[in-house]
């Protein structure tokens, strides 16, 4: 079935960094890729939803300047978060959905804790 | 424009009793329903999905849900809870797969009482 690898699984960084969060499809084309936020026992957020080679198209309220989105190819997209700050600390989960994925639609990534200090 | 509502954010059972989680939408155009499972520190897996056809889904291991157009509802339901059900459950819509993003509810965490 369709995988998508999510990489880092956790990361601590200190305020004022940037950190980086990958998203590669294994076995398909990600002709889309969603962005989300989950701040502890909530729901997902959409933060931005990305086409390849495209900008990507934030939600309202999502600094586009601060969490950076490049989908520059059908199989990563990244998610750099830039200047740190620990408000920024959460659980980020990326999902994609393209040819290969099939009826389940959807794909999600195990997701990334990031800890700011 | 759609969004979902999630009765009860947390919900207790006990061992080999029913499960129910709710799950009720709005939609302006025909949706597309969605259960995922979501154990601590991981992402999204799906349970089951309502496209068209048979109102009735099954999914993994052991849920499934009816679509039911008149109550505007979605609810979850396994016969026998399992300690294994232990997990945050997120009900989502979409207007149509393909590039929309999902609505999710705001979660359900299920509790398995020995």
């Amino acid at each position: 079935g369709a995988v998508v690898s999510q990489h880092p699984s956790w990361v601590i960084c200190k305020s004022g960094t940037s950190v980086k969060i990958e998203c590669r499809s294994l076995d398909f084309q990600a002709t889309t890729m969603f962005w989300y936020r989950q701040f502890p026992k909530q729901s997902l957020m959409l933060m931005a939803t990305s086409n390849e080679g495209s900008k990507a198209t934030y939600e309202q309220g999502v600094e586009k300047d601060k969490f950076l989105i490049n989908h520059a190819s059908l199989t990563l997209s990244t998610l750099t978060v830039t200047s740190a700050h620990p408000e920024d600390s959460s659980f980020y989960i990326c999902s994609a959905i393209g040819q290969g994925t099939g009826m389940n639609g959807y794909t999600f990534g195990s997701g990334t804790r990031l800890t700011v200090v | 424009a759609q969004s979902v509502t999630q009765l009860g954010s947390h919900v207790s059972v006990s061992e080999g009793a029913l499960v129910l989680l709710r799950c009720n939408y709005s939609s302006s155009v025909p949706p597309y329903l969605f259960w995922y499972v979501q154990y601590p520190n991981q992402g999204l897996q799906l349970l089951l999905k309502y496209t068209t056809g048979a109102t009735l889904v099954k999914g993994i291991n052991g849920f499934e849900a009816e679509f039911k157009k008149s109550e505007t509802s979605f609810h979850l339901t396994k016969p026998s809870a399992h300690m294994s059900d232990a997990a945050e459950y997120f009900c989502a819509v979409t207007p149509l797969v393909g590039n929309e993003k999902l609505t999710f509810g705001t979660g359900t965490r299920l509790t398995i009482i020995p």
